[in-house]
């Protein structure tokens, strides 16, 4: 049964980078698309986007410009970085795994991390 | 504003069965599978109905799901209080990212 544990900086001032990593326990890196969502307090869930074992990365269109992807195969991990943030990306982040069917390019989120809590507060 | 609409709640009593609807566009949920998200509150979202209409292992089978054009609904009979928990349609959008719906609180009453 793969796991997804998570970590990072809990507590971020506005501009500064939020950094974040997700590692995967009991399962292939390969063939899956590495996910990372994000739920604001009381809100419903964002797609920040996605890598792939070979490094291809899809990015929600709004956060595209300050979002950077990376995953490290060696490890099993991959990474979430996002610039300048302000009070608007206080939320908690979840990283996933990712599949799809044939057919269709719906991503089946199987398996979740616990989530962190990423506040952004002067 | 999410991409895909859902209803922001839904109840219903035990034993009863309830619907709730996700609505999207040619884009995404007219060219593309659903799935549906379940949300126990203080934890991470769990997979619920894949590709439609499809139950991962160790759901049960009074959850199921259903599409139809751009339109997708989950169904849940036979309610019971564990089942009290948000629940979120998603989807992937040719404009190549993912999509949900900005979920929906079911209240088991």
């Amino acid at each position: 049964q793969v796991q997804l544990r998570q970590w990072g900086a809990g507590l971020l001032k506005p501009s500064e980078t939020l950094s974040l990593t997700c590692a995967v326990y009991g399962g292939s890196f390969s063939g899956y698309y590495w996910s990372w969502i994000r739920q604001s307090p009381g809100k419903g869930l964002e797609w920040i986007g996605e890598i792939t074992h070979s490094g291809s990365t899809k990015y929600n269109p709004s956060l595209r410009s300050r979002v950077t992807m990376s995953g490290d195969t060696s490890k099993n991990q991959f990474s979430l970085k996002l610039t300048s943030v302000t009070a608007a990306d206080t939320a908690v982040y979840f990283c996933a795994r990712g599949f799809r069917n044939r057919g269709s390019g719906s991503r089946i989120l199987d398996s979740w991390g616990q989530g962190t809590l990423v506040t952004v507060s002067s | 504003q999410s991409v895909l609409t859902q209803p922001p709640s839904a109840s219903g009593t035990p034993g009863q069965r309830v619907t709730i609807s996700c609505s999207g566009s040619s884009s995404n949920t007219g060219s593309n599978t659903v799935n549906w998200y379940q949300q126990l509150p203080g934890t991470a979202p769990k997979l619920l109905i894949y590709s439609n209409n499809q139950r991962p292992s160790g759901v049960p089978d009074r959850f199921s799901g259903s599409k139809s054009g751009t339109s997708a609904s989950l169904a849940i009979s036979g309610l019971q209080s564990e089942d009290e928990a948000d629940y979120y349609c998603a989807a992937w959008d040719d404009s190549l990212n993912g999509v949900f719906g900005g979920g929906t609180k079911l209240t088991v009453l």
